[in-house]
């Protein structure tokens, strides 16, 4: 499949550590926000969303992050896998539609 | 259930042709998007359709490019007198339309313009 990360900030750990991948948004509108992980060859998938009236939110072995402040949000991937090996990308909708605006993406590579 | 699909996986055209990418969208969803991407970045927006009828089509690059939902199901993006330029991967992704809510995306249709 096409790699969909070959320029792409880089992130690597041992299996079992924690991960934290950043990512600074651009519209302080913004009011919603997603995480998805893309593997090579396939398409976005889901992780998990927070709205900006939350400062986290926790999932299963995912917690997101949210300072409105300095615009930033960050996914926190507690015992890392070598199956979280993917891009990950953060996502942002404002009020004026219900488009995605996608950040640059990380890739995430997991050291067995 | 089944997942948001797309045909071709793959297509390969001239540069010039006529091509037509298909999105089938997860039942029940009334919100349907095409996104673009290229290498190395993320999706970026093209169209967005609530039914029927195209809510937002800002994000088309220009009057090369078309897409339609005819029954408020599947959708067709259209792009004639393709370019080199145009060579991406061309997402889909539905949802149920109601703000926020979350997209859920197909695995996309890899367009080549030799």
């Amino acid at each position: 499949g096409e790699s969909v990360g070959l320029h792409l900030p880089t992130l690597s750990v041992q299996e079992g550590d924690n991960s934290i991948i950043n990512c600074a948004y651009s519209n302080s509108a913004s009011d919603y926000f997603i995480w998805y992980k893309q593997e090579s060859g396939k398409g976005p998938q889901f992780i998990i969303d927070i709205r900006s009236n939350m400062d986290k939110r926790q999932g299963q072995r995912v917690t997101v992050l949210l300072n409105k402040t300095v615009k930033h949000l960050s996914l926190q991937i507690a015992a890392t896998q070598p199956g979280d090996s993917a891009v990950y990308f953060c996502a942002e909708n404002y009020n004026a539609g219900n488009m995605l605006t996608f950040g640059g993406g990380t890739r995430l590579m997991v050291k067995p | 259930g089944a997942g948001v699909s797309q045909t071709p996986s793959n297509k390969v055209t001239e540069k010039g042709k006529y091509v037509e990418l298909r999105c089938d969208p997860i039942s029940g969803h009334t919100a349907l998007y095409w996104y673009r991407q290229s290498l190395g970045q993320g999706p970026e927006f093209l169209i967005y359709f609530q039914g029927t009828g195209a809510a937002d089509d800002s994000g088309l690059p220009n009057d090369r490019f078309f897409a339609v939902r005819p029954e408020g199901s599947v959708s067709t993006l259209k792009i004639q007198r393709t370019e080199r330029g145009d060579s991406a991967v061309y997402l889909c992704a539905s949802s149920f339309g109601q703000f926020p809510d979350t997209q859920y995306f197909g695995p996309g249709t890899r367009l080549t313009v030799l």
